[in-house]
C-alpha cells in the first residue's frame, strides 16, 4: 500500500511569496496519476494539477506541479490572498496525502 | 455546467443504515466512472468507493468493504452509496466525484475533476 507524506504540515507565508509544497510517496508511483487539490474551509476539494504537472481547466499559471518517482512538488509562484487553503496530493485514485495547510503569516 | 449534488446525509445510530445519492447533470453521466470520498470532521480526505461507467465494476476501501455498496442508475443520472452497520468512525462529509476522462488510448482517468458539495453523515446514539 502506497503512503503519501506531505510536508510541511503547515506553511506560513505572506501574499506575494513563493510556496513550495512537497509530496513524497513510500514507493515509486506513476506521475500520470499524481494529482493535487486545493480545499478551502466548508468547500469541496478543487482539482489543481493532474498527471503531476498539467494544470486543470481554469487554474491560474502561478500554480505548477513537478516531480517523478517518489518526490513531487506543488509550487505557487506568487501567493494571492485566495490561495491560502489546505492542499492535498493524491495517487489517483485511492491514496491521499494528509494535507498541507497554507496559512497567512 | 457540470453539477454533482449529494443528498441523504443525516443523523443515524451506530449499527444503522443510510443511503446517499449524488445527482449528476451537465455531462453524459453514463460515460464516466464515479467515486465517493469522505472527510471526517477536521481531518483529511479518505477514499471510499468507485464504480465504472456501466456499473459493472466496483471497488471499496478496506474500511468499508462488506458494509457499503456503491451503485448507479444511468437512466436517472444518479450515483448511490448504501451504507450499513455504521460506526462512529464513518462520521464524515461524503463527497461524490467524477473521474476525469481517460487520455486518448487509455482506460482510466487521472484525477477527480468535479466534486459535489458534500453531505454530512453523523453516527451517534
Amino acid at each position: 500500500e502506497i503512503v503519501l507524506t506531505q510536508s510541511p504540515g503547515t506553511l506560513s507565508l505572506s501574499p506575494g511569496e513563493r510556496a513550495t509544497l512537497s509530496c513524497r510517496a513510500s514507493q515509486s508511483v506513476s506521475s500520470s496519476y499524481l494529482a493535487w487539490y486545493q480545499q478551502k474551509p466548508g468547500q469541496a476539494p478543487r482539482l489543481l494539477i493532474y498527471g503531476a504537472s498539467s494544470r486543470a481547466t481554469g487554474i491560474p499559471d502561478r500554480f505548477s506541479g513537478s516531480g517523478s518517482g517518489t518526490d513531487f512538488t506543488l509550487t505557487i509562484s506568487r501567493l494571492e490572498p485566495e490561495d491560502f487553503a489546505v492542499y492535498y496530493c493524491q495517487q489517483f485514485p485511492h491514496t491521499f496525502g494528509q494535507g498541507t495547510k497554507l496559512e497567512i503569516k | 455546467e457540470v453539477q454533482l449534488v449529494e443528498s441523504g446525509g443525516g443523523l443515524v445510530q451506530p449499527g444503522g443504515s443510510l443511503r446517499l445519492s449524488c445527482a449528476a447533470s451537465g455531462f453524459t453521466f453514463s460515460s464516466y466512472a464515479m467515486h465517493w470520498v469522505r472527510q471526517a470532521p477536521g481531518k483529511g480526505l479518505e477514499y471510499v468507493s468507485a464504480i465504472s461507467s456501466n456499473g459493472g465494476s466496483t471497488y471499496y476501501a478496506n474500511s468499508v468493504k462488506g458494509r457499503f455498496t456503491i451503485s448507479r442508475d444511468n437512466s436517472k443520472n444518479t450515483l448511490y452509496l448504501q451504507m450499513g452497520s455504521l460506526r462512529a468512525e464513518d462520521m464524515a462529509v461524503y463527497y461524490c466525484a467524477r473521474e476525469s476522462p481517460p487520455p486518448t488510448g487509455t482506460t482510466h482517468g487521472q484525477a477527480f475533476d468535479y466534486w459535489g458539495q458534500g453531505t454530512l453523515v453523523t453516527v451517534s446514539s
